[in-house]
């Protein structure tokens, strides 16, 4: 099956600090990448659609100013956590998945980022 | 936009025992309905799904139904074991592979 990787899987950083978590597919090209955050006992909530050399679709609530989303390649997208604070520590789930109209394929996720904001 | 409500948000059975979960989808349009086994800190698994051409599907112990008309779909686990203890998510989709999650139902499963 399809394989997403993803980088660190877990990271523990200072309030003001930029980090970033990279999205891999390993063997397949995604068209689309996706940005999950997820509390605590909480459902995965979509943050945005990442489409590869285009700018990213942010949900509404989501800062683009501050999750930075870069899907350069077929196989990568990154999401960059800027001047992080305690409030944005979170499991950070991607997946991937390749769409061809209106034939959805399955979705591929990663297996999280674990941030932890001191 | 869209809007996926899930019931129950927790449910014990005993092993053996059948286990559903619903959830009612806002919009129309949706067309694909995921649902997924997510474990304590890993990444959620695909279970089963089905398509809105489609009104049931099964795979073993796992089965899906989907009602259109009442925009409502419904997992059924039969013959419950310990090891589908995890939370189910279940999620639609309607456009652009953008996926809109449930709340999540944590399904205890007693010995």
């Amino acid at each position: 099956g399809a394989v997403v990787s993803q980088h660190p899987s877990w990271v523990i950083c200072k309030s003001g600090t930029s980090v970033k978590i990279e999205c891999r597919s390993l063997d397949f090209q995604a068209t689309t990448m996706f940005w999950y955050r997820q509390f605590p006992k909480q459902s995965l909530m979509l943050m945005a659609t990442s489409n590869e050399g285009s700018k990213a679709t942010y949900e509404q609530g989501v800062e683009k100013d501050k999750f930075l989303i870069n899907h350069a390649s077929l196989t990568l997208s990154t999401l960059t956590v800027t001047s992080a604070h305690p409030e944005d520590s979170s499991f950070y789930i991607c997946s991937a998945t390749q769409i061809a109209g209106l034939n959805y394929n399955e979705q591929f996720f990663g297996p999280g980022t674990r941030l932890t904001v001191l | 936009g869209e809007n996926v409500e899930q019931h129950p948000s927790t449910l014990s059975v005993q092993e053996g025992d059948s286990a559903v979960i619903k959830c009612t989808y806002s919009d129309s349009a949706s067309n694909y309905f995921p649902w997924y086994k997510q474990e304590l800190g890993k990444r959620p698994q695909l279970i089963i799904d089905i398509r809105s051409n489609v009104g049931e599907k099964k795979d073993q112990r796992i089965a899906v139904t989907l009602n259109k008309t009442a925009k409502h779909f419904s997992l059924h686990i039969t013959e419950t074991q310990p090891e589908d203890s995890a939370v189910y998510f279940c999620a639609a989709s309607m456009g652009g592979g953008k996926l809109i999650f449930g709340q999540g139902t944590e399904l205890s499963v007693k010995p």
